[in-house]
């Protein structure tokens, strides 16, 4: 079955500093979306991408979709305290399902 | 967006017995949810799609007869987790979809803990 592999698995910043997510399927998507896990609590949907090489930002993230729509980043400028928790994206497999990677969980320190 | 609500949002429970899980959409119909569960620091695993009105579709590896699936109507799908052991112990995760392959609505989620 399709496997979405998310590295780093573990990342501690200096608040203030950049963070970035990698996320690398093993075959083509038709999307990926990514969630936000704070501690505790449950995925919440930040975004989803839907065309190759889509680049769309909110505040201080940065979403790519790579150009053969197999790879996917999310990128955090000069994080926050409020940044913490763990970053997932997800890309479809048979219709409706979600598959999940393995998730980067991001600590800052202030 | 729209609202899933899970209950309870945690439970103990003593080896053996069977715990209900209970997982609403509040504000649409969802003739399809999702059950994940989350072990501590690590992903989503996929347990089973529910399916309204029909047999619930669960994963590779995962036992239905222990996990038990009913999704009796557009707004409400059940999880009974049967004879439950320690390893049993878990998040569990609902979710739903308001299209297809669209962006997931997550449930709270329930801590379950067995003793």
């Amino acid at each position: 079955g399709q496997q979405v592999m998310q590295i780093p698995q573990y990342q501690h910043v200096q608040e203030g500093e950049d963070f970035t997510t990698y996320c690398n399927s093993s075959t083509t998507l038709s999307n990926i979306q990514w969630y936000k896990q704070r501690p505790g609590g449950h995925p919440v949907f930040l975004i989803q991408l839907v065309k190759s090489g889509e680049v769309k930002k909110q505040k201080r993230l940065t979403f790519q979709f790579g150009e053969a729509k197999k790879n996917s980043s999310l990128h955090i400028t000069a994080t926050q305290t409020t940044d913490v928790g763990t970053y997932f994206c997800a890309g479809p497999e048979g219709g409706n399902k979600l598959v999940f990677g393995a998730g980067t969980i991001l600590r800052v320190k202030s | 967006g729209a609202v899933v609500s899970q209950h309870p949002s945690r439970v103990i429970c003593k080896s053996g017995t069977s715990v209900k899980i209970e997982c609403r959409s509040l504000d649409f119909q969802a003739t399809t949810m999702f059950w994940y569960r989350q072990f501590p620091k690590q992903s989503l695993m996929l347990m089973a799609t529910s399916n309204e009105g029909s047999k619930a579709t669960y994963e590779q590896g995962v036992e239905k007869d222990k996990f038990l699936i009913n999704h009796a109507s557009l707004t409400l799908s059940t999880l009974t987790v049967t004879s439950a052991h320690p390893e049993d112990s878990s998040f569990y995760i609902c979710s739903a979809s308001l299209g297809r392959a669209g962006e997931l609505f997550f449930g709270e989620g329930s801590r379950l803990t067995v003793l």
